[in-house]
């Protein structure tokens, strides 16, 4: 069975600082997904990494996969207050040979102070 | 529409009472997912559909869940004789084949009293 486990759950900031969230799945997946969600909204696609050595980057978040170490980060660069928000990685699960179903993380609170 | 979009916005029921949540996911996507969301908590997992089959249904709770998509299209999740516990956000999400990322409606959030 695939667990997804993400740290720290909660994380209080201060802006301009760097930050790291980490994302660690028990099984071999080559996909991996993460999201942001706003306080009563629901996900919002930030990257997809689809292969080992993955790395993206939007703005001041930076995301890499490494399947070996089924592992991936979500690198917060000079953070600012409109990063506020609950961060959550997704792994795809394969069931029966499908394509299948993302197993999410608990996600990780993010609080950015002035 | 643009988006995954998911009807009612808000359901409140009584305990016992059936419910059925509807999504209607983007335009031409073959794959179609209901996760379930507790407050504080990450999405969990009920069912994914690729076309009008369920691809998988691991997830669903128990037999009172129950889930289809007849035409390939549209999704209903059902819920017979409710209970406290089956209160949370129901979110929908589609995606163009099951390997690209899934775009989330903003889903249902059922409340039973």
């Amino acid at each position: 069975e695939l667990k997804v486990e993400q740290n720290p759950l909660f994380l209080s900031m201060q802006e301009g600082k760097n930050y790291t969230i980490y994302c660690n799945y028990s099984t071999t997946s080559d996909r991996l997904y993460w999201y942001r969600q706003d306080p009563g909204k629901s996900l919002e696609s930030l990257f997809v990494l689809l292969s080992n050595g993955a790395v993206k980057q939007e703005g001041r978040l930076m995301a890499s996969l490494d399947t070996k170490a089924r592992l991936s980060t979500l690198h917060i660069t000079a953070a600012v207050h409109d990063l506020s928000a609950t961060y959550f990685c997704a792994v795809v699960s394969n069931y029966g040979g499908s394509q299948g179903n993302l197993i999410f993380g608990k996600g990780t609170k993010l609080s950015v102070k002035p | 529409g643009a988006g995954v979009s998911q009807t009612p916005s808000n359901k409140v029921t009584e305990k016992g009472k059936y419910v059925e949540l509807r999504c209607d996911p983007i335009s031409g996507h073959t794959a179609l997912y209901w996760y379930r969301q507790s407050l504080g908590q990450g999405p969990e997992f009920l069912i994914y559909f690729q076309g009008t089959g369920a691809a998988d249904d691991s997830g669903l709770p128990n037999d009172r869940f129950f889930a289809v998509r007849p035409e390939g299209s549209v999704s209903t999740l059902k819920i017979q004789r409710t209970e406290r516990g089956d209160s949370a956000v129901y979110l929908c999400a589609s995606s163009l084949t099951g390997l690209a990322g899934a775009f989330f409606g903003q889903g249902t959030r059922l409340t039973v009293v």
